[in-house]
C-alpha cells in the first residue's frame, strides 16, 4: 500500500546544530507539504513544494529550508536550530487541487 | 493571504449529544475546505470535505455546511460517541491554490 513516512519520530537536539527530518511518500503525489505544530497555534506552513525542483515557503519559513531531487522525498533541514524550533512536525502529500493531504506521523524534535 | 479562524477552542458534550465546530476564512477565492480529526499522538485524519460549489455534504453522523457569503463553515457531529473525543482541525484552501491554511483546532471530550 502506497503511504507517507517521516523519519526519525523522536528527535533531540543541541541548539546550533543543522537537522535535516525525512519525509518519503510512495503515492506518486507531486504536491508536498511540511507543517509545524504548536499548541494554541494548530498546523503553521513552512514550506512546500509542487514537483522535482520546485520548493515555496510558508507563513513560517525562517530557520528552515527544503529541496526537492525526486518526486519520492521531501527534506526539512533546520539551518541551526533554535529552541523556538521545538515542536511537532508533519509532512503531508496531495494528489490535486481540492483534494485532502494524507499526513506522516510526525516527528517531535527537542532543541535543547 | 487566507487566514482562519475556529471556535471554540474546546468543547464538552454528553454522550448522544450533537456537537458544532465554527471556522471562519477571510479569502473570498478559497474554494475547498477540509476537516481533520487529531487522535492524542496521531496523525491529522481527514474526516469530510466541501466544495466552494456545494453548500453542505453529509457523511453518515458527520456533516459540513459552507455559507460563502459569509465566509464560514462548520462541522456538526449528531449522536456523539466516546471515540469521536479528538481535536478537530478546519482548512482552507489559499485561493485556488494546494495550499492549506488551517485553524487552531477544537478539543471535543465527549462524557460518557
Amino acid at each position: 500500500d502506497a503511504e507517507i513516512t517521516q523519519s526519525p519520530r523522536h528527535k533531540i537536539t543541541e541548539t546550533g546544530r543543522q537537522v535535516t527530518l525525512a519525509c518519503h511518500q510512495t503515492w506518486n503525489h507531486n504536491n508536498m507539504f511540511w507543517y509545524r505544530q504548536d499548541l494554541g497555534h494548530g498546523l503553521r506552513l513552512i514550506h512546500y513544494s509542487y514537483g522535482v525542483h520546485d520548493t515555496n515557503k510558508g507563513e513560517v519559513s525562517d530557520g528552515y529550508s527544503v529541496s526537492r531531487s525526486n518526486t519520492e522525498d521531501l527534506p526539512l533541514t533546520l539551518e541551526s536550530a533554535a529552541s523556538s524550533q521545538t515542536s511537532v512536525y508533519f509532512c503531508a502529500s496531495s494528489a490535486s487541487v481540492n483534494y485532502g493531504y494524507t499526513f506522516g506521523s510526525g516527528t517531535r524534535l527537542t532543541v535543547v | 493571504g487566507e487566514n482562519v479562524e475556529q471556535h471554540p477552542s474546546t468543547l464538552s458534550v454528553q454522550e448522544g449529544d450533537s456537537a458544532v465546530i465554527k471556522c471562519t476564512y477571510s479569502d473570498s477565492a478559497s474554494n475547498y475546505f477540509p476537516w481533520y480529526k487529531q487522535e492524542l499522538g496521531k496523525r491529522p485524519q481527514l474526516i469530510i470535505d466541501i466544495r466552494s460549489n456545494v453548500g453542505e455534504k453529509k457523511d453518515q453522523r458527520i456533516a459540513v455546511t459552507l455559507n460563502k457569503t459569509a465566509k464560514h463553515f462548520s462541522l456538526h457531529i449528531t449522536e456523539t460517541q466516546p471515540e469521536d473525543s479528538a481535536v478537530y482541525f478546519c482548512a482552507a484552501s489559499e485561493g485556488g491554490t494546494y495550499k492549506y491554511i488551517f485553524g487552531t483546532g477544537t478539543r471535543l471530550k465527549v462524557l460518557a
